[in-house]
């Protein structure tokens, strides 16, 4: 009963350098959501996909790309990471939507900083 | 743009008191509104999940409230313990998205 799993949980980036960040759930959910939490900001979407092989932006996609090549997995990459992306990334998952949507299902978080 | 606030930041409480956290949003536009716990070093585990068309819904000591004419909805704890500190976040659904606010974060004093 996994739920929605995030690897890694804590990482230390130097600016520039690289990394992807999977999430994955084990409840047959079409959308799945990428999160970033910062003090005082609450939670911001970065992107999101609707299903498999679909993505979309959200309110603060820039220096982020991701992809959903398998529904059970969506992966949040960082092509040249920056300070500004110190952050706690939260993963998140749900049903579609008929009227009146599902509750989201999240992972615990990677605590991400950036030197 | 969707706008969320959580009035106050924080509360402290003694021990069995009951409580009202505020959540407020400025698009009525919403499919549903949804309450979030969060504990320290975790993600959010779902609350209550209240749809456009209801007004409340209930889940044990726990009442969440929605008046969307008004932009409001309350999440009302009754007597509550020392195991219901945490965050406490509201976020509203439009279209695909979610928008959250800040939270409040509740201690409840033995």
């Amino acid at each position: 009963n996994a739920g929605v799993t995030q690897t890694p949980k804590f990482r230390v980036l130097k600016t520039g350098q690289s990394m992807t960040l999977l999430c994955a759930q084990d409840m047959n959910h079409e959308y799945m959501y990428w999160y970033r939490q910062d003090p005082g900001m609450g939670l911001r979407l970065i992107h999101y996909s609707v299903g498999e092989g679909t993505t979309a932006k959200g309110e603060v996609p820039d220096g982020y790309n991701v992809s959903r090549l398998k529904k059970q997995n969506f992966l949040l990459g960082l092509e040249s990471a920056a300070p500004s992306q110190t952050s706690v990334y939260f993963c998140a998952s749900s049903y579609p939507k008929p009227q009146g949507a599902q509750p989201q299902h999240f992972g615990d978080g990677t605590r991400l900083s950036i030197l | 743009k969707q706008e969320v606030t959580q009035i106050p930041a924080a509360l402290s409480v003694p021990e069995g008191e009951n409580l009202v956290l505020n959540c407020s949003f400025t698009d009525s536009a919403i499919y549903n509104l949804q309450w979030f716990r969060q504990d320290p070093g975790k993600g959010l585990t779902s609350l209550l999940l209240i749809q456009s068309s209801q007004r409340e819904q209930t889940s044990g000591r726990l009442n969440a409230s929605l008046d969307k004419s008004s932009g409001r909805s309350t999440l009302y704890i009754a007597a509550s313990q020392p195991g219901d500190s945490a965050t406490y976040l509201c976020a509203v659904t439009g279209g695909n998205q979610f928008y959250f606010g800040t939270g409040t974060s509740l201690t409840v004093i033995p």
